[in-house]
């Protein structure tokens, strides 16, 4: 069972602002461990998209931003485009637990 | 540039073990980590464990500790997952992704993921 919480699913129209949440506890995002995101489009390999809380790998379009705050964290996504839809995971890692946990995921979908 | 290629689908009765491969390219395999991610069909990712490509030092998630085991062939940059004693909740899709040589890092590359079928 996941320990990181995210609504299922959020969607919005092209060019519109959607934010996903991760909600964690003390002992994985509270704890200032990193949190990343990963974008997995239909039927491929899940992605690197954020890192340590606000980072982008090379190649990641700078409307894909992440922040946290206290046992939160959210991946906001601007200029919502087509290509964007697919599902999206959060990512820390839990002292209780001595391992990565991953959050539930959401389906963010283009209307 | 960077690659993780997977082996095959593989289908397995209850009971019966799988080992799937994960070949790396296009970098230095002992200065990264291996974790292994499974997603079950239609469900989120679950973190199964990860081995060093340095020095073969391995971490389990509790919920498959004794039944994994997770090993790395530097001579030709592969890493190894082998699950035993195979149950129908085990059916999903196995990825390998590359982590840092200490673990808990980032997984910035993924392998493509081989389905893992268990049924009678």
């Amino acid at each position: 069972q996941s320990v990181l919480t995210q609504p299922p699913s959020v969607s919005g129209a092209p060019g519109q602002r959607v934010t996903i949440s991760c909600s964690g506890s003390s002992s994985n995002i509270g704890a200032d461990y990193d949190v990343l995101w990963y974008q997995q489009l239909p039927g491929t390999a899940p992605k690197l998209l954020i890192y340590a809380y606000s980072n982008r790998p090379s190649g990641v379009p700078d409307r894909f931003s992440g922040s946290k705050s206290g046992t939160s964290a959210s991946l906001a996504i601007t200029g919502l485009q087509a290509e964007d839809e697919a599902d999206y995971y959060c990512q820390s890692y839990d002292s209780s637990l001595s391992g990565y946990v991953f959050g539930t995921g959401t389906k963010v979908t283009v209307l | 540039q960077i690659q993780l290629v997977q082996s095959g689908v593989e289908v397995k009765k209850p009971g019966a073990s799988v080992k799937v491969s994960c070949k790396a390219f296009g970098y230095t395999f002992i200065n990264y980590g291996i974790s292994w991610v499974r997603q079950a069909p239609g469900q989120g990712l679950e973190w199964m464990g990860w081995i060093s490509g340095h020095n073969g030092n391995t971490k389990y998630t509790h919920k498959v500790q004794g039944r994994v085991t997770l090993t790395a062939d530097t001579s030709t940059s592969t890493a190894y997952m082998e699950l035993r004693s195979l149950r129908s909740d085990d059916t999903a899709v196995y990825y390998c992704a590359r982590d840092g040589i200490g673990g808990m890092w980032r997984l910035d590359h993924w392998g493509q993921g081989t389905l893992v079928t268990v049924s009678s």
